[in-house]
């Protein structure tokens, strides 16, 4: 089973949609998460810190749920520029599974 | 320049050559990371080092090797290239805090032909 598993998708919804993606992880000791934005395999880039009693940013939301160990994200009101792959991130303390990544979720807005 | 670069952006090379992928961060960061990203496969970690003259293999190490003998720099060899190292690599780095993020340079595009 893989640390972190992700929906590959491809999750393809109209401009203004609202659309969510999940994320789940087998290490219950893991102590950050985070969701990452990749666009056509340039460098991932942080999207947001997912903190324990949920956080927002904009139309973003994300949420965690540490008894069931999966990670959301929501998007609301998609725009074209969203279009890309969404990857979960879990940090352990130490060693290698200090940043460990899910293989993304692709999401396409269409006009 | 502030940051995490990666060079050479683009490269080609022949099987069997020997090739080095240098990452150069300026945070001092401890963590620092390589990965592959092949199409379908997500990122996946191939070493990883948590300090100066610390390092480990990750998921896929076989036919790399990497140093650490400063903080800043991170290199990646292949040692012999193979057609199915054929990738881009990420070279990513992070502080020992609890709860940071982690930053990506831009990315190896190599080619082994």
């Amino acid at each position: 089973r893989k640390e972190v598993e992700q929906d590959p998708g491809p999750f393809n919804v109209p401009e203004g949609a609202t659309v969510a993606f999940n994320c789940t992880y087998s290490n219950s000791a893991s102590q950050s998460f985070f969701w990452y934005r990749q666009d056509c395999r340039k460098e991932p880039k942080l999207l947001m810190s997912v903190y324990s009693s949920g956080n927002e940013d904009g139309r973003f939301t994300a949420q965690l749920n540490r008894a069931s160990q999966y990670i959301s994200l929501l998007i609301r009101d998609s725009k074209l520029s969203d279009s890309a792959t969404y990857l979960c991130v879990v940090n352990m303390k130490t060693g290698r599974r200090a940043l460990t990544f899910g293989s993304g979720t692709r999401l396409q807005v269409q006009p | 320049d502030a940051g995490i670069t990666q060079s050479p952006r683009y490269k080609i090379t022949e099987t069997g050559r020997q090739v080095t992928l240098m990452c150069h961060q300026t945070w001092s960061h401890s963590y620092m990371f390589w990965y592959r990203q092949d199409l379908g496969h997500g990122l996946r970690l191939i070493y990883y080092s948590a300090a100066a003259d610390i390092t480990d293999k990750g998921e896929v190490p076989d036919g790399y090797v990497v140093s650490r003998s400063k903080t800043e720099n991170f290199p990646l060899t292949l040692e012999s290239a193979t057609r199915s190292q054929t990738s881009v690599y990420f070279c990513a780095s992070k502080s020992l805090s609890e709860g940071t993020e982690a930053f990506f340079g831009q990315g190896t595009r190599l080619t082994v032909v």
